[in-house]
């Protein structure tokens, strides 16, 4: 099916361990974009990509890694997961048209 | 900064009735958008707004961009359950061209039955 998809939708992992959140979308668009969701602070924005091998931090960076070797995939990685990082991510995608298209989400909670 | 301030943060209401949520900035936007966000999913496109003293109306949803584009609002008629959700407004800096958005931190929103 056409569209964006995160996975894992749960994840569990203890402090300092490396996690990777996938991201892959079907459209060949140009923009993606990792954001966290917390309460209290809203969508915050991790880091952006504007086309493949083009990657850029946002609002709140530190402790995170992305990669775009391809233009579909826009994986990130916590390189070691601290409690404070336990959010539910979204990865999104923006064509031509305006507007945003979010995956579902990752919940991933760091004990 | 830019900063996108929504009100209420949050809404409990009766099913049938009419309520407005506001999104308003001392910046201008070149558009702003408004999304609904259900529980465990990301947020969906509604609407997106680019003139000022736009009006779009959406069923029973209509969304209105200020004249000077640094506000919005979200007006629901007769609101259903299906309402219900957390509505994201986001507004798109004309200076920026790498389409980062701005966002709202949103309002909550209960239609009971």
């Amino acid at each position: 099916d056409a569209g964006i998809t995160q996975s894992p939708r749960y994840k569990i992992t203890e402090t300092g361990r490396q996690v990777t959140l996938m991201c892959h979308q079907t459209w060949s668009h140009s923009y993606m974009f990792w954001y966290r969701q917390d309460l209290g602070h809203g969508l915050r924005l991790i880091y952006y990509s504007a086309a493949a091998d083009i990657t850029d931090k946002g609002e709140v960076p530190d402790g995170y890694v992305v990669s775009r070797s391809k233009t579909e995939n826009f994986p990130l990685t916590l390189e070691s997961a601290t409690r404070s990082q336990t959010s539910v991510y979204f990865c999104a995608s923006r064509g031509q048209v305006y507007g945003y298209t979010f995956g579902s989400g990752t919940r991933l909670t760091v004990v | 900064t830019q900063l996108l301030e929504q009100s209420p943060q949050f809404l409990s209401i009766q099913e049938g009735e009419n309520l407005t949520v506001y999104c308003n900035s001392s910046s201008v936007f070149s558009s702003l958008q408004w999304y609904r966000q259900e529980p465990g999913e990301g947020p969906v496109l509604l609407v997106t707004v680019v003139t000022g003293g736009e009006v779009k109306k959406l069923k029973r949803l209509t969304f209105q961009f200020g004249d000077a584009r640094k506000d919005s609002s979200l007006h629901i008629t007769a609101a259903q359950p299906g309402d219900t959700g957390l509505y994201l407004c986001a507004g798109a800096g004309g200076w920026d061209s790498n389409y980062q958005l701005i966002w709202g931190a949103g309002t909550k929103l209960i239609i009971k039955p």
